[in-house]
């Protein structure tokens, strides 16, 4: 079975512009998560879809956007970059939400690099 | 809302030697716990999780766990590190009523030398 794919590995952008990163979960998971890690902030959780819908968020400014579709591949997009956007994104998918402690596979994420 | 403390940013240690890495958590509700596995340019892996029953936890390439609810710490532990355990190690906690968000601790750098 194949992994969680992130496209692309990596980017580099300037600041102003805008981005969108695409994540492709494991067949038949409907759950996809997305998480920034830098050194300075470690991994922070942006936000969890599940069957297309927003089922949870982190503390990240509005600039920061997902969606998901209907074959449960999911993109965020991050407007308007700075630098600070700078960082490692990373994607995960499973195959529930909610409570339970369910597995989380990552992706290899994607370097985003703001100049 | 659920936190994680990593205190030990990086653990050198030799080969063949045993090695701890230190969690400890902070919640107000019951949670589930996660370690995690970064190599180089990689995503994260997991190693082994606690949902609930015994509070010794085993996984994968010989890790394992101990859940203190007293303490409120989860410590990986290994008995014989290889130099191939060289990665970040990340703790993670995870409340276990509603929908909840995975919390991650700040990582701990594994440093194994010959």
């Amino acid at each position: 079975k194949a992994g969680v794919t992130q496209t692309p590995r990596y980017l580099i952008k300037t600041r102003g512009q805008q981005v969108t990163l695409s994540c492709s979960p494991i067949s038949g998971h409907r759950s996809v998560s997305w998480y920034q890690q830098t050194p300075g902030q470690g991994l922070q959780f942006l936000f969890e879809y599940f069957s297309e819908t927003q089922r949870n968020k982190g503390n990240f400014p509005g600039r920061f956007s997902g969606r998901q579709f209907s074959n449960s591949r999911s993109e965020m997009n991050v407007s308007t970059l700075e630098l600070g956007d700078s960082a490692l994104y990373l994607c995960a998918s499973s195959s529930t939400i909610g409570t339970g402690g369910y597995e989380q596979y990552f992706g290899p994420g994607t370097r985003l690099t703001v100049t | 809302a659920q936190s994680v403390t990593q205190l030990d940013s990086q653990v050198p240690v030799f080969e063949e030697a045993p090695v701890e890495l230190r969690c400890n958590y902070s919640s107000s509700v019951s949670v589930y716990l996660f370690w995690y596995v970064q190599y180089p340019n990689q995503g994260l892996q997991l190693l082994l999780k606690y949902l609930s029953g015994s509070t010794l936890v085993k996984g994968i390439n010989g890790f394992e766990a101990e859940f203190n609810k007293s303490q409120t710490s989860f410590h990986l532990r290994k008995p014989s590190v290889h130099i191939s355990d060289t990665a970040e190690y990340f703790c993670a906690v995870k409340g276990n009523t509603g929908f909840q968000k995975l919390v991650f601790g700040t990582g701990t750098r594994l440093l194994v030398s010959p």
